[in-house]
């Protein structure tokens, strides 16, 4: 398996211009997390998908913020418009039905998104 | 919602010596541990998880943690750590399918 695949993994984009992350979960995995890693705050939950439909997105910062989930394999977080408080690494995790044999959420690689 | 505290945020140590990084959480239902370890530049990867039974948990390249539920606590050890052990270490708390994390724990081995 080819894991959680992020793209870009990099992204400099000028203040005020829309950024799209995309994220393609593991096959079979029917949870999908988007997460924001900065120094001050750590690592922070934006928002959640289970089957497709986002569940909690009282992480998303604000309007500026939407994500989607048209199918099982495939998200995008998007912002607009883009602001330099928005310089951060994005990650996105999937995971199987939470149960006793599963492994808890996997990885993709992170997009470092940088605005100037 | 769940929470977690992890101490000593940046910690520096020589190699051979023992390492215990400490996770507290709270949470009033059932939970899920787990310690992911973030190496300079990468993405998460999981060292370790609990979710029933021996509360002493054996993870990846000689890490271990115990679960003591009264205390609320997951510690992360090693008895001998390597240059190679120089990461970011994150407990995360997993309740209601919400994986929350802690702050983290910068981990500096000199050699």
């Amino acid at each position: 398996d080819a894991g959680v695949i992020q793209s870009p993994r990099h992204e400099v984009t000028e203040m005020g211009q829309e950024v799209t992350l995309r994220c393609k979960p593991i096959s079979g995995h029917n949870s999908l997390f988007w997460y924001r890693q900065t120094m001050m705050r750590g690592l922070e939950l934006l928002i959640y998908f289970n089957n497709n439909v986002p569940i909690d997105d009282s992480g998303m910062p604000e309007d500026r913020f939407s994500a989607k989930m048209p199918n099982a394999s495939f998200s995008t977080l998007k912002i607009q418009p883009s602001e330099p408080r928005d310089s951060a690494v994005y990650f996105c995790a999937s995971s199987p039905r939470q149960g006793a044999g599963d492994s808890g959420y996997t990885f993709g690689s992170g997009t470092r998104l940088t605005v100037v | 919602a769940q929470s977690v505290s992890q101490h000593n945020h940046h910690v520096i140590l020589s190699e051979a010596a023992s390492l215990e990084l400490g996770c507290n959480y709270s949470y009033g239902g059932t939970v899920n541990l787990f310690w992911y370890v973030q190496y300079p530049g990468q993405h998460l990867q999981l060292l370790l998880k609990y979710f029933s039974g021996d509360p002493l948990v054996k993870g990846i390249k000689g890490f271990e943690a115990e679960f003591i539920k009264s205390k609320f606590s997951f510690n992360l050890r090693k008895p001998s750590v390597q240059w190679s052990d120089t990461a970011e270490y994150f407990c995360a708390v997993r309740g209601n399918n919400r994986l929350a994390f802690g702050k983290g724990n910068q981990v500096v081995v000199i050699p």
